[in-house]
């Protein structure tokens, strides 16, 4: 069974930085890409990135660029969004979910991390 | 960036209706065109790719047409646990969202 299990939910200071956690089972991690998509009240769903495992790459929404971090351990089949000074605006929450290569629909999601933003 | 204008924001029907659900891109997105489900409280999950494309265990009442800019989502005889909110996503660039359509069962 594939499963995606993302780490808990976070609240954070306004200017500090998160990062959270996508645990992959159930598939080969690296046959997969695997997307970060934000939803909030506001904005609706914004894809983030994306990460490749096998080769280590990566591609931004031009937005988020400065503001999230994508990177992936092959060996323990975990990628990771680090989110930098972070603001209001950045609440949200946080999905990780997977495509196969070059075909960007998404089968299956996290079951998403909430950050809140307040001091 | 592909804009996607999803209409309507809101639906209401009743048990064993008919409803559909449409996207407009702002260019041509060639089909690169995916519907997801969202139950409150839940990820979304894929319904449709490719724009026809059922996704594996979703049920035959769900269906995706269109070409071009003009993408359509149809439930056939609604069922109670169909309320949710549904989202079209393009993927011909890189990957954007339609804002919605949130589903009651009147």
């Amino acid at each position: 069974e594939v499963k995606l299990q993302q780490s808990g939910d976070e609240l954070v200071r306004p200017g500090a930085s998160v990062k959270m956690s996508c645990k992959a089972s159930g598939y080969t991690f690296t046959d997969y890409a695997m997307h970060w998509v934000k939803q909030s009240p506001g904005q609706g769903l914004e894809w983030i990135g994306t990460i490749i495992p096998l080769i280590d790459t990566t591609s931004y929404n031009q937005k988020f660029k400065g503001k999230a971090t994508l990177t992936a351990d092959k060996s323990s089949n975990t990628a990771y969004m680090e989110l930098s000074r972070l603001t209001s605006e950045d609440s949200a929450v946080y999905y990780c979910a997977r495509s196969y290569y070059g075909y960007n629909w998404l089968d299956y999601w996290g079951q998403g991390v909430m950050v809140t933003v307040s001091s | 960036d592909i804009q996607m204008t999803q209409s309507p924001a809101s639906l209401s029907a009743s048990l064993g209706e008919t409803v559909t659900i449409e996207c407009r891109a702002s260019e041509d997105i060639y089909s690169n065109l995916a519907w997801y489900q969202q139950k409150p409280g839940n990820s979304p999950q894929l319904l449709i790719y490719d724009a026809n494309s059922l996704a594996d265990g979703v049920p035959s009442r769900f269906s995706g047409s269109g070409s071009g800019t003009q993408y359509s989502l149809k439930i056939n005889s609604l069922q109670s646990e169909d309320v949710a909110s549904y989202f079209c996503q393009q993927y011909n660039n890189y990957p954007t969202f339609g804002s919605g359509t949130k589903l009651e069962i009147k």
